[in-house]
């Protein structure tokens, strides 16, 4: 049973902002958002998390709605480095049990 | 900093025989995470250890598959024998477990995998 619902693919001009949506309205009051990235052919790399609040850091921007049941991984500004497939996970503080669906195909453009 | 070192990057072997994947993850780190990767399934996380304790084993495909942690640095996962449907990417990650509120894994570059 799939815990969070993602766009299969998306597509953003280079030098724009990408925002990616990720739907988790089961969400429980325990569980965090965290978002992954997989350039081709590489492993699965780290992006950022969050539990209820607005979150960033160098890579990402996180925004989490009020009541939690949707989030949106925004992409300052992209570049043809970031074409990857990016997943949003949803999972019990220190859980080990991290569930990667199908993710979203992100595909940065001239 | 070193990240998560998995080895062999390629291995490709026929049915039937032995494969050892080799994972050393980022130091510091006391949580071991084996992954199998396929087009079919996606990712799939297969074992974990906390402490060099195998913790929850349950998505081991069957008994062909064996994983260790022998100490804190090392870990093997082993398929022995192995067969064509085990061709895949495996993919180690490791994480700390400090007594915060939650753990970030991170993940190795992967071994792929072809068994003909």
């Amino acid at each position: 049973d799939a815990k969070t619902t993602q766009p299969p693919s998306m597509d953003c001009a280079e030098g724009r902002a990408a925002n990616l949506p990720c739907n988790h309205s089961t969400i429980s009051g325990n569980e965090y958002v965290y978002w992954y990235r997989q350039i081709h052919s590489q492993g699965p790399q780290y992006i950022i998390h969050g539990l209820k609040n607005n979150e960033t850091n160098e890579m990402a921007s996180l925004i989490i709605t009020e009541d939690r049941k949707s989030s949106t991984l925004i992409l300052p500004h992209a570049t043809l480095r970031d074409t990857a497939v990016y997943y949003c996970i949803v999972r019990v503080a220190l859980n080990n049990d991290m569930r990667f669906g199908a993710g979203t195909r992100l595909t940065v453009k001239p | 900093d070193a990240g998560v070192i998995q080895s062999p990057r390629h291995e490709v072997t026929e049915m039937g025989q032995e494969v050892t994947l080799r994972c050393k993850p980022i130091s510091g780190h006391n949580s071991l995470f084996w992954y199998r990767q396929t087009m079919m399934r996606g990712l799939e996380l297969l074992i974990y250890f906390n402490n060099n304790v195998p913790i929850d084993d349950s998505g081991m495909p069957e008994d062909r598959f064996s994983a260790k942690m022998p100490n804190a640095s090392f870990s093997t996962l082993k398929i022995q024998p192995s067969e064509p449907r085990d061709s895949a990417v495996y993919f180690c990650a490791s994480s700390l477990v400090a007594g915060g509120d939650t753990d970030t894994q991170y993940f190795g570059p992967g071994t792929r995998l072809t068994v003909l």
